[in-house]
């Protein structure tokens, strides 16, 4: 089975500061990666994915994703933090199939909080 | 964009009861839904996937007799947690895919908070 890590349970960064949230996998064959964000009291949002390509993946709300073969990591990242990117954070990976269609199977979250 | 509802948003029931969650898709229509579940600190964990006007797909050490799914239409799936007890309390999600076979078009609800006490 396909698997990701997110070895951080909080992250804290200062507004304004590059962040960067930390996610390695664990793939049989091409890895299909992903980030979503969940909110409080809202379902997981899409932020970004990797398929092929470009290492530099580039997603919702000034967020992009590195893609890393060597070290097997798609850490997100962002150039200047916001408040209002405090969220928790999942990484998931395209894991099988079931019931016809193609599971996906998530990280245990990385809460990021942004300090005024 | 594409919206998912939950209802309730929380619940607490007696053990031994069982407890309703529909999953409804507002503005399109969901061929597939899936359920998840959540635990604190933990991710989410898939339950089942279910198709309309079919029977659910149970994830491998989920009880079918116990979390009953129905997805009667293409816009309401829903979710009875049968006899519940405590260690069913938890955060359970639902998410709706239109057509296509791709993760991301995957939309999801805010979630139910059971607690069964």
């Amino acid at each position: 089975a396909q698997s990701v890590a997110q070895p951080e349970d909080q992250v804290n960064v200062a507004e304004g500061n590059p962040l960067t949230v930390k996610c390695t996998y664990s793939v049989s064959g091409n890895p299909y990666l992903f980030w979503y964000v969940q909110y409080p009291n809202r379902g997981l949002q899409f932020l970004l994915k990797y398929i092929t390509g470009d290492n530099l993946v580039k997603g919702s709300y000034g967020f992009e994703a590195e893609f890393n073969k060597s070290q097997t990591s798609f850490h997100l990242k962002k150039p200047s933090a916001l408040v209002s990117d405090s969220a928790l954070y999942f990484c998931a990976v395209r894991d099988g199939w079931s019931g016809g269609y193609q599971k996906v199977t998530f990280g245990t979250g990385t809460k990021l909080q942004v300090i005024p | 964009g594409a919206v998912v509802s939950q209802h309730p948003s929380w619940v607490i029931c007696k053990s031994g009861t069982s407890v309703k969650i529909e999953c409804r898709s507002l503005d399109f229509q969901a061929t597939t839904m899936f359920w998840y579940r959540q635990f604190p600190k933990q991710s989410l964990m898939l339950m089942a996937t279910s198709n309309e006007g079919s029977k659910a797909t149970y994830e491998q050490g989920v009880e079918k007799d116990k979390f009953l799914i129905n997805h009667a239409s293409l816009t309401l799936s829903t979710l009875t947690v049968t006899s519940a007890h405590p260690e069913d309390s938890s955060f359970y999600i639902c998410s709706a895919r239109a057509e296509g076979l791709d993760p991301s078009e995957q939309y999801f609800g805010p979630g139910t908070r059971l607690t069964v006490t």
